[in-house]
Protein backbone atom coordinates (compact mmCIF):
# COMPACT_ATOMS: atom_id res chain seq x y z
CA UNK A 1 0.00 0.00 0.00
CA UNK A 2 1.03 3.56 -0.70
CA UNK A 3 1.53 5.24 2.48
CA UNK A 4 3.00 9.60 2.81
CA UNK A 5 5.31 10.53 5.73
CA UNK A 6 5.66 14.07 6.64
CA UNK A 7 8.51 14.15 9.77
CA UNK A 8 8.40 17.58 10.90
CA UNK A 9 4.95 18.18 12.30
CA UNK A 10 5.87 22.20 13.00
CA UNK A 11 8.28 24.53 11.05
CA UNK A 12 9.20 28.08 12.07
CA UNK A 13 10.62 30.64 9.37
CA UNK A 14 11.41 34.28 9.45
CA UNK A 15 9.79 36.21 7.09
CA UNK A 16 12.03 36.89 3.62
CA UNK A 17 13.82 33.88 4.26
CA UNK A 18 13.35 30.32 3.17
CA UNK A 19 12.25 26.99 4.19
CA UNK A 20 12.29 23.45 3.06
CA UNK A 21 9.54 20.96 4.16
CA UNK A 22 10.57 17.13 3.71
CA UNK A 23 8.25 14.65 2.22
CA UNK A 24 9.32 10.75 1.80
CA UNK A 25 6.49 8.10 0.42
CA UNK A 26 6.36 4.49 -0.35
CA UNK A 27 5.32 2.98 -3.61
CA UNK A 28 6.52 0.46 -6.05
CA UNK A 29 4.79 2.06 -8.83
CA UNK A 30 5.70 4.05 -11.65
CA UNK A 31 3.12 6.46 -13.25
CA UNK A 32 2.37 8.53 -10.36
CA UNK A 33 2.15 11.90 -9.25
CA UNK A 34 2.67 14.48 -6.27
CA UNK A 35 1.17 17.23 -4.79
CA UNK A 36 1.79 19.78 -2.15
CA UNK A 37 -1.61 21.26 -0.65
CA UNK A 38 -2.15 24.40 1.86
CA UNK A 39 -4.61 24.82 4.51
CA UNK A 40 -5.06 27.94 5.75
CA UNK A 41 -7.43 28.52 9.04
CA UNK A 42 -10.03 29.05 6.44
CA UNK A 43 -9.56 25.40 5.99
CA UNK A 44 -9.49 26.01 2.58
CA UNK A 45 -7.42 23.26 0.74
CA UNK A 46 -5.25 25.05 -1.77
CA UNK A 47 -2.86 23.18 -4.64
CA UNK A 48 0.63 24.39 -4.54
CA UNK A 49 2.58 22.49 -6.84
CA UNK A 50 2.30 19.54 -8.26
CA UNK A 51 4.74 17.26 -9.97
CA UNK A 52 4.53 14.19 -12.52
CA UNK A 53 7.01 10.88 -11.49
CA UNK A 54 7.80 10.66 -15.05
CA UNK A 55 9.28 14.41 -15.23
CA UNK A 56 13.05 14.27 -14.09
CA UNK A 57 12.86 18.57 -13.95
CA UNK A 58 11.87 19.62 -10.54
CA UNK A 59 8.56 21.80 -10.66
CA UNK A 60 8.75 25.45 -10.04
CA UNK A 61 5.84 27.91 -8.97
CA UNK A 62 6.89 31.50 -8.82
CA UNK A 63 8.22 31.22 -5.16
CA UNK A 64 7.82 27.81 -4.53
CA UNK A 65 10.08 24.55 -5.90
CA UNK A 66 10.33 21.06 -5.03
CA UNK A 67 13.28 18.31 -4.96
CA UNK A 68 12.00 15.25 -6.21
CA UNK A 69 14.49 12.55 -6.32
CA UNK A 70 12.46 9.67 -7.58
CA UNK A 71 15.11 6.52 -5.60
CA UNK A 72 15.51 8.00 -2.52
CA UNK A 73 10.91 8.87 -2.71
CA UNK A 74 11.71 12.18 -1.29
CA UNK A 75 9.41 15.22 -2.26
CA UNK A 76 10.23 17.85 -0.36
CA UNK A 77 8.73 21.44 -0.44
CA UNK A 78 11.33 24.92 -0.53
CA UNK A 79 9.49 28.17 -0.07
CA UNK A 80 11.73 30.79 -1.06
CA UNK A 81 11.38 34.77 0.57
CA UNK A 82 8.41 33.78 3.06
CA UNK A 83 5.61 35.39 3.54
CA UNK A 84 3.05 35.96 6.04
CA UNK A 85 0.46 34.43 3.96
CA UNK A 86 2.83 31.32 3.34
CA UNK A 87 1.29 30.45 7.07
CA UNK A 88 -0.78 27.44 6.69
CA UNK A 89 -0.73 23.56 7.17
CA UNK A 90 0.63 21.87 4.17
CA UNK A 91 0.00 18.69 3.03
CA UNK A 92 2.25 16.80 0.70
CA UNK A 93 0.20 14.12 -1.48
CA UNK A 94 0.34 10.78 -3.88
CA UNK A 95 -1.98 9.95 -6.35
CA UNK A 96 -1.59 6.52 -8.37
CA UNK A 97 -1.87 7.85 -12.46
CA UNK A 98 -5.32 6.16 -12.89
CA UNK A 99 -7.11 6.42 -10.03
CA UNK A 100 -8.22 9.67 -8.66
CA UNK A 101 -7.65 8.85 -4.81
CA UNK A 102 -5.17 11.48 -3.10
CA UNK A 103 -3.32 9.95 -0.13
CA UNK A 104 -2.21 12.55 2.11
CA UNK A 105 0.69 12.75 4.86
CA UNK A 106 0.14 13.93 8.25
CA UNK A 107 0.67 17.96 7.49
CA UNK A 108 3.73 20.12 8.62
CA UNK A 109 2.00 23.58 10.07
CA UNK A 110 4.37 26.47 8.97
CA UNK A 111 4.68 29.63 11.20
CA UNK A 112 6.30 32.61 9.37
CA UNK A 113 7.51 35.48 12.06
CA UNK A 114 7.78 38.67 11.36
CA UNK B 1 -16.29 30.12 -11.79
CA UNK B 2 -17.73 29.90 -8.62
CA UNK B 3 -15.99 27.00 -7.20
CA UNK B 4 -16.43 23.84 -5.27
CA UNK B 5 -19.92 24.59 -3.32
CA UNK B 6 -20.80 22.80 -0.25
CA UNK B 7 -23.46 23.35 2.22
CA UNK B 8 -24.11 23.51 4.63
CA UNK B 9 -20.80 25.05 6.09
CA UNK B 10 -21.34 24.29 9.71
CA UNK B 11 -23.86 21.44 10.95
CA UNK B 12 -24.32 20.46 14.81
CA UNK B 13 -26.25 17.31 15.29
CA UNK B 14 -27.81 14.71 17.96
CA UNK B 15 -26.66 11.53 17.71
CA UNK B 16 -28.76 9.06 15.82
CA UNK B 17 -30.16 11.91 13.80
CA UNK B 18 -29.66 11.77 9.88
CA UNK B 19 -27.43 14.02 8.27
CA UNK B 20 -27.10 15.23 4.36
CA UNK B 21 -23.76 17.09 3.27
CA UNK B 22 -23.99 18.15 -0.35
CA UNK B 23 -21.89 19.39 -2.90
CA UNK B 24 -21.92 21.32 -6.40
CA UNK B 25 -18.62 20.37 -8.28
CA UNK B 26 -17.10 23.17 -10.97
CA UNK B 27 -18.94 23.38 -13.88
CA UNK B 28 -18.06 21.26 -16.47
CA UNK B 29 -15.96 18.60 -14.34
CA UNK B 30 -15.94 14.44 -14.46
CA UNK B 31 -14.53 13.68 -10.99
CA UNK B 32 -16.27 14.19 -7.33
CA UNK B 33 -14.48 13.48 -4.71
CA UNK B 34 -15.49 12.93 -1.08
CA UNK B 35 -12.57 13.37 1.50
CA UNK B 36 -13.09 13.72 5.81
CA UNK B 37 -10.51 15.01 7.86
CA UNK B 38 -9.83 14.44 11.81
CA UNK B 39 -7.47 14.72 13.91
CA UNK B 40 -6.53 11.08 14.06
CA UNK B 41 -7.03 9.87 10.87
CA UNK B 42 -6.19 13.23 9.01
CA UNK B 43 -7.27 13.46 5.03
CA UNK B 44 -8.73 10.49 3.88
CA UNK B 45 -11.19 9.86 0.88
CA UNK B 46 -14.36 8.19 0.94
CA UNK B 47 -15.81 8.00 -2.34
CA UNK B 48 -15.24 9.28 -5.58
CA UNK B 49 -17.16 9.53 -8.99
CA UNK B 50 -16.84 9.70 -12.57
CA UNK B 51 -19.50 11.10 -14.65
CA UNK B 52 -21.91 10.66 -12.11
CA UNK B 53 -20.87 6.74 -11.03
CA UNK B 54 -19.38 5.59 -8.57
CA UNK B 55 -15.60 4.35 -9.06
CA UNK B 56 -14.42 3.95 -5.39
CA UNK B 57 -16.20 3.60 -2.37
CA UNK B 58 -13.75 1.67 -0.55
CA UNK B 59 -13.35 4.52 2.37
CA UNK B 60 -16.91 4.85 3.03
CA UNK B 61 -16.62 3.68 6.67
CA UNK B 62 -19.43 1.37 7.21
CA UNK B 63 -23.41 1.31 6.28
CA UNK B 64 -24.38 4.40 7.84
CA UNK B 65 -22.28 5.91 5.09
CA UNK B 66 -24.00 6.94 1.90
CA UNK B 67 -23.21 9.29 -1.19
CA UNK B 68 -24.87 9.87 -4.54
CA UNK B 69 -24.65 11.78 -7.41
CA UNK B 70 -27.87 12.20 -9.44
CA UNK B 71 -26.46 14.63 -11.62
CA UNK B 72 -23.43 16.13 -13.46
CA UNK B 73 -23.94 19.22 -10.92
CA UNK B 74 -24.80 17.95 -7.58
CA UNK B 75 -23.76 15.25 -4.87
CA UNK B 76 -24.95 13.70 -1.48
CA UNK B 77 -23.14 12.39 1.66
CA UNK B 78 -25.63 11.09 3.93
CA UNK B 79 -24.89 9.59 7.20
CA UNK B 80 -27.65 7.83 9.00
CA UNK B 81 -27.97 7.45 12.31
CA UNK B 82 -24.74 9.73 12.70
CA UNK B 83 -22.47 9.17 16.15
CA UNK B 84 -19.93 10.91 17.68
CA UNK B 85 -17.39 9.44 16.15
CA UNK B 86 -18.24 11.04 12.78
CA UNK B 87 -17.26 14.26 13.84
CA UNK B 88 -14.64 15.97 11.17
CA UNK B 89 -14.37 18.07 8.45
CA UNK B 90 -15.89 16.77 5.14
CA UNK B 91 -14.48 18.40 1.73
CA UNK B 92 -15.72 18.09 -1.59
CA UNK B 93 -13.82 18.18 -4.35
CA UNK B 94 -13.67 18.09 -8.59
CA UNK B 95 -11.49 17.64 -11.27
CA UNK B 96 -11.73 17.75 -14.45
CA UNK B 97 -9.67 14.46 -15.90
CA UNK B 98 -7.24 11.93 -13.88
CA UNK B 99 -4.67 13.59 -16.50
CA UNK B 100 -2.50 16.23 -17.07
CA UNK B 101 -3.64 16.90 -20.07
CA UNK B 102 -3.70 20.46 -19.87
CA UNK B 103 -2.72 23.33 -17.33
CA UNK B 104 -5.21 21.82 -14.30
CA UNK B 105 -6.82 19.52 -16.09
CA UNK B 106 -5.79 16.68 -13.23
CA UNK B 107 -6.05 18.94 -10.67
CA UNK B 108 -8.42 18.68 -7.77
CA UNK B 109 -10.05 21.70 -6.67
CA UNK B 110 -11.48 21.60 -3.09
CA UNK B 111 -15.00 22.90 -1.74
CA UNK B 112 -14.69 25.40 1.36
CA UNK B 113 -15.77 22.09 3.68
CA UNK B 114 -18.56 21.33 5.91
CA UNK B 115 -17.90 21.09 9.45
CA UNK B 116 -20.20 18.57 11.04
CA UNK B 117 -20.22 18.26 14.89
CA UNK B 118 -22.13 15.12 16.25
CA UNK B 119 -22.94 15.55 20.11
Amino acid sequence: AQTVTQSQPEMSVQEAETVTLSCTYDTSESDYYLFWYKQPPSRQMILVIRQEAYKQQNATENRFSVNFQKAAKSFSLKISDSQLGDAAMYFCAYRLGNTGKLIFGQGTTLQVKP
Amino acid sequence: DAGVIQSPRHEVTEMGQEVTLRCKPISGHDYLFWYRQTMMRGLELLIYFNNNVPIDDSGMPEDRFSAKMPNASFSTLKIQPSEPRDSAVYFCASSLSLRETGAGTDTQYFGPGTRLTVL
